[in-house]
This record gives structure tokens, C-alpha cells and sequence, in this order.
């Protein structure tokens, strides 16, 4: 069965440090991974999708994300965290065989001091 | 015009009552879904559609029903409403299979 582990609900870094979120998933097949960013009243945005071609996946605002088979993970990175990347980070896993389930970790929700 | 709209946004209502929240997309897809979001717990999958004459059940669909009147519309009720499905409520649709998700920006439902 699939599952997907975010490393740490909460994260707090300074304006201009790096941003890593560590996202772990189990699944019997390599998967489709996702990365979303939720801001406040906000619904789910889509950051970056892993799908089997590039390692290193380059997603919207900056961020990018590396899927490691031999870690089972998918940590997403930004060189430079600016205020407006506070938020909540969700990643995702969806099976690529004969179910279809996308499953979504806890999420981690981002500080940036200033 | 957002891809995605649920109405409405916020809603109070008392144990017991029928609420129905809707949705409706403009991408076009097949493929539309509820989640649940509750705060530590991430979003879990209430009903999923991948066509207008097919519905499933998702993770924790007692207590819900779902309708898809077309496939730009797919609502979600809770038939006697509890305290605990006090939670937000997320519609979303996708084109297939590892394309990912566009969410509408939630229901915030509170059951007193």
C-alpha cells in the first residue's frame, strides 16, 4: 500500500536561507509525487510533479524537488526562501498501476522570519 | 472566472440538517474528486468521478453522498450533518492519471 511521510509539521527558516521539506513515500512501483503549496483561505496549488522522466523536477516560484529512488524521496528544495513562501507544503503519491489513489502526506507548514 | 468554484465558502449548520456543497469546473476534465482537510491530518478522499455515470467511495465516504448532474458539476452532501465533519472541504478535478490536481479554494464547514 502506498503512503507518503513528511519529516517535520513545521518549519522555520530565515528570509534567504535555503528551504528544504523532506517528503518520504513507500510504494510497491515507482510513483507519480507531487508537491503542492497551500496559502491561507486557499485551496491546493499545484508546485511540481514527479512523472518519470527528469530527476530533478523545477516547479513554479523557484522551487525544485529530487526524486531519489534508493531513498524512497522526495524532498522539495529553494535556494532562497522570500516571505511570501510562508505556507503549507503537501506531498503527494499516486500509484501508476491498476488503482489510482492519490494519497497526501500531513503537510509542512513553512515559517520565514524576516 | 476560477477554474474551480465550490459554493459557498463558509457555512454553519446544526447537527442534524442536509447540506449540500457544490462544485463546478471549466477545465473540461472527467475526472473530479472531494477531499476532506482537517488540521495534522492532510486531505482524505471522500468520493471520486470519472465520468458522469461513474461515482466511487473514497477512504471515508460514511456519512456523504455525491452527485455528478454533468461533468463540470459534482456536489457533495452530507445527508445528517455531525460535529465531527466539521472540517474543509475541497473539490478538485484532473485530466488523467499523474497530471495532478486543480483545487477549488474550499468549503469551511462547521456543524454545531
Amino acid at each position: 500500500a502506498q503512503s507518503v511521510t513528511q519529516l517535520g509539521s513545521h518549519v522555520s527558516v530565515s528570509e534567504g536561507a535555503l528551504v528544504l521539506l523532506r517528503c518520504n513515500y513507500s510504494s510497491s512501483v515507482p510513483p507519480y509525487l507531487f508537491w503542492y503549496v497551500q496559502y491561507p483561505n486557499q485551496g491546493l496549488q499545484l508546485l511540481l510533479k514527479y512523472t518519470s522522466a527528469a530527476t530533478l523536477v523545477k516547479g513554479i516560484n523557484g522551487f525544485e524537488a529530487e526524486f531519489k529512488k534508493s531513498e524512497t524521496s522526495f524532498h522539495l528544495t529553494k535556494p532562497s526562501a522570500h516571505m511570501s513562501d510562508a505556507a503549507e507544503y503537501f506531498c503527494a503519491v499516486s500509484d501508476r498501476g491498476g488503482g489510482f489513489k492519490t494519497i497526501f502526506g500531513a503537510g509542512t507548514r513553512l515559517f520565514v522570519k524576516a | 472566472d476560477a477554474d474551480v468554484t465550490q459554493t459557498p465558502r463558509n457555512r454553519i449548520t446544526k447537527t442534524g440538517k442536509r447540506i449540500m456543497l457544490e462544485c463546478s469546473q471549466t477545465k473540461g476534465h472527467d475526472r473530479m474528486y472531494w477531499y476532506r482537510q482537517d488540521p495534522g491530518l492532510g486531505l482524505r478522499l471522500i468520493y471520486y468521478s470519472f465520468d458522469v455515470k461513474d461515482i466511487n467511495k473514497g477512504e471515508i465516504s460514511d456519512g456523504y453522498s455525491v452527485s455528478r448532474q454533468a461533468q463540470a458539476k459534482f456536489s457533495l452532501s452530507l445527508e445528517s450533518a455531525i460535529p465531527n465533519q466539521t472540517a474543509l472541504y475541497f473539490c478538485a478535478t484532473s485530466e488523467a492519471r499523474g497530471y495532478g490536481y486543480t483545487f477549488g479554494s474550499g468549503t469551511r464547514l462547521t456543524v454545531v
